[in-house]
């Protein structure tokens, strides 16, 4: 069985500052790592995808990824209140196309 | 880019008829498409893969009598729900996956309501 876990939340941290999220990954093959935002009601966005060990930035959002710890987190800089959402993290393996979805972290982003 | 359409938004249908769902990638040919279905406060479910010119492949549990997909072109898939009951009342979703890499993108979703 080829787990993505997640911490649920809520995550609540204040407006302006730094929101860190987790993710681990049981599939050593794990080879294409996404985040992606899913609004209350909505289909998932993608945010980043990151596929070789370090950090990758893009605005805002920094993806890192650690495939020795078998771990990918997003620091989101600069947290605004429409940043509230859940936040999904998906990994790929080798085994084809399709992505395994942790459940989320909640975020709530308060003014 | 990479902007994936569904269609209808929503819909509500009485038990035991059909429901046709629409998942198009409108900027870019995707030989793969997917089908989720979410229920409220859940997370994702993938029920099936669907490969353009092929049979799709579904998830454990998954009925595919009961769903029925068909990705005829590059650029279509689509679910079709069949003698829906109220127990297949969620949000449907699809996404398209990008070619030449893993990134998929997905529709704005569809939501089934069965009475």
């Amino acid at each position: 069985q080829k787990e993505v876990e997640q911490n649920s939340g809520p995550l609540s941290v204040p407006e302006g500052a730094i929101a860190s999220l987790n993710c681990t990954y049981s599939d050593r093959g794990s080879q294409s790592f996404f985040w992606y935002r899913q609004y209350s009601g909505k289909s998932p966005e993608l945010i980043m995808s990151i596929y070789s060990n370090g950090d990758k930035e893009d605005g805002r959002f920094t993806a890192q990824l650690n495939k020795a710890s078998q771990y990918v987190s997003l620091l989101i800089r600069d947290s605004q209140p429409s940043d509230s959402a859940t936040y999904l993290c998906a990994v790929r393996d080798n085994s084809g196309y399709a992505l395994n979805f942790g459940k989320g972290t909640s975020l709530l982003v308060t003014p | 880019g990479a902007v994936v359409s569904q269609h209808p938004s929503w819909v509500i249908c009485k038990s035991g008829t059909s429901v046709k769902i629409e998942c198009r990638s409108l900027d870019f040919q995707a030989t793969t498409m997917f089908w989720y279905r979410q229920f409220p406060k859940q997370s994702l479910m993938l029920m099936a893969t669907s490969n353009e010119g092929s049979k799709a492949t579904y998830e454990q549990g998954v009925e595919k009598d009961k769903f029925l997909i068909n990705h005829a072109s590059l650029t279509l898939s689509t679910l079709t729900v069949t003698s829906a009951h109220p127990e297949d009342s969620s949000f449907y979703i699809c996404s398209a996956r990008y070619p030449g890499g893993g990134e998929q993108y997905f529709g704005p979703g569809t939501r089934l309501t069965v009475t």
